[in-house]
């Protein structure tokens, strides 16, 4: 089975640029997560969606970024226009079912995003 | 203050001993406790994880929580260099996870 996948693994910008950040989550997986991990920080949440429906975008910094989930597979996350703040590793991560010690979120390996 | 404080490290061992890694937490109402370990370049995955107070032991590894002191713990015996890796504490509430700093831990043969 393959895990989650991230695309691209690593990219470079300039600030003001616009970035897409693909998410393939596990097949059949309902629930899709992006989280952000800034340099000297922890992982931290960003929002979920549960098929094409944003749960909960609580995380979500500003309006900068934009999250979509057409049709309840892949994910996108874009950030227009890109700021130095926004560098990072955003990770993608995606559960089967809602609640309980079952929940296990898999997490993909992350796109590295550098803004200069 | 942030919900879950972790020591970020570095932590270095010989191969053999016991590592204990901790973290705190702030909010009484998270119910589940996880332990992901990330190596370089890769995202985190599950390791252990723990629902409300008690131990949990698989292997070599023993998740620890103690509620009454909002105190999680993982132990791993016989360190093996192949547990070098980042460990990061992360608690479940409600669909998101809110995790700790993570902590490097190198294991030296």
């Amino acid at each position: 089975e393959a895990g989650v996948t991230q695309f691209p693994s690593h990219s470079v910008i300039e600030k003001g640029q616009t970035v897409t950040l693909r998410c393939d989550p596990i097949s059949g997986h309902d629930n899709l997560y992006w989280y952000r991990r800034v340099m000297g920080k922890e992982i931290k949440f960003l929002l979920h969606f549960v098929k094409e429906s944003k749960q909960d975008e609580s995380g979500m910094p500003n309006n900068r970024f934009l999250a979509e989930r057409t049709g309840g597979t892949y994910s996108t996350l874009k950030v227009q226009p890109a700021e130095l703040e926004d560098s990072g590793v955003y990770f993608c991560a995606s559960s089967q079912d809602l609640g309980g010690p079952d929940e296990t979120q898999y997490f993909g390996p992350g796109t590295r995003l550098l803004v200069l | 203050q942030k919900e879950v404080e972790q020591d970020p490290g570095p932590l270095s061992v010989p191969e053999g001993a016991i590592v204990s890694l901790n973290c705190t937490y702030s909010n009484s109402a998270f119910q589940y406790f996880m332990w992901y370990r990330q190596y370089s370049r890769k995202g985190p995955e599950l390791l252990m994880y723990t629902y409300s107070s008690g131990n949990k032991e698989d292997g070599r590894f023993t998740a620890q929580v103690d509620k009454s002191s909002k105190y999680i713990s993982l132990f791993i015996r016989d360190s093996q260099p192949s547990d070098s890796a980042t460990y990061l504490c992360a608690i479940q509430g409600a669909q998101k996870l809110v995790f700790g700093q993570g902590t490097r831990l190198t294991i030296n043969p």
